[in-house]
């Protein structure tokens, strides 16, 4: 149990269909992020918020569309993905956000949501 | 480019053999440095970092890895592995403005 819980573990959809992913993080963290975990790749950063606000943003395709409603929850909502976004989500969170270069410590992840798409 | 290097995506050892995980990086600043472990099914987990001082550096589970800076490397070592060490490992490289991710190395220990 690392403090940072993210829902639904498995998740099976189709190129039309719209879901989300949630992240809750119980550990009183400022910075939450959305990494992509592929297999043979190394982890992607997606997104990273700050005290709710966003702070960046890498290039990631725009049917891709995060959500931080206070800094203890995160959504990663998705609509009309492609099969090649099918992946291992992985949430985190961190003390501040230095430690999103490594500057002051850890990241704390959850276990990930598995995405297929079909 | 900056880039992290793990040079075997797999490997395969018995019990009781030791170990030793490449990581490799491309950047000429200073740098703060991790072992990430993700044990099958479970979240990724600090394994041990080096921030300063000794560049030798202990971490749980008897794991330790030492930074040598010339080499640009932070190889991670175990004397004597065990069945319960199978996970994938990642070497991870903070520059101040990024965490750079190396792709991981799974290892399997064979009992």
């Amino acid at each position: 149990e690392t403090g940072v819980t993210q829902t639904p573990r498995h998740l099976v959809m189709g190129m039309t269909n719209k879901k989300s992913l949630k992240c809750e993080q119980h550990l009183g963290h400022n910075a939450m992020y959305w990494y992509k975990q592929s297999a043979k790749k190394p982890l992607e950063l997606m997104f990273v918020y700050s005290l709710e606000e966003r702070v960046e943003n890498n290039s990631v395709p725009s049917r891709f569309s995060p959500e931080c409603p206070n800094s203890s929850h995160l959504f990663l909502h998705l609509h009309t993905l492609q099969p090649e976004d099918s992946a291992l989500y992985l949430c985190a969170s961190s003390q501040d956000l230095a430690s999103r270069a490594g500057n002051t410590g850890e990241l704390f992840f959850g276990e990930g949501s598995r995405l297929t798409v079909l | 480019a900056q880039s992290v290097s793990q040079h075997n995506h797999h490997v395969i050892l018995s019990e009781a053999a030791s170990l030793e995980l490449g990581c490799n990086y491309s950047y000429g600043g200073t740098v703060n440095l991790f072992w990430y472990v993700q044990y099958p099914g479970q979240h990724l987990q600090l394994l041990l970092k080096y921030f300063s001082g000794d560049p030798l550096v202990k971490g749980i589970k008897g794991f330790e890895a030492e930074f040598i800076k010339s080499k640009f490397s932070f190889n991670l070592r175990k004397p004597s592995v065990q069945w319960s060490d199978t996970a994938e490992y990642f070497c991870a490289v903070g520059t101040n403005y990024q965490l750079i991710w190396g792709a991981g190395t799974k290892l399997i220990i064979k009992p």
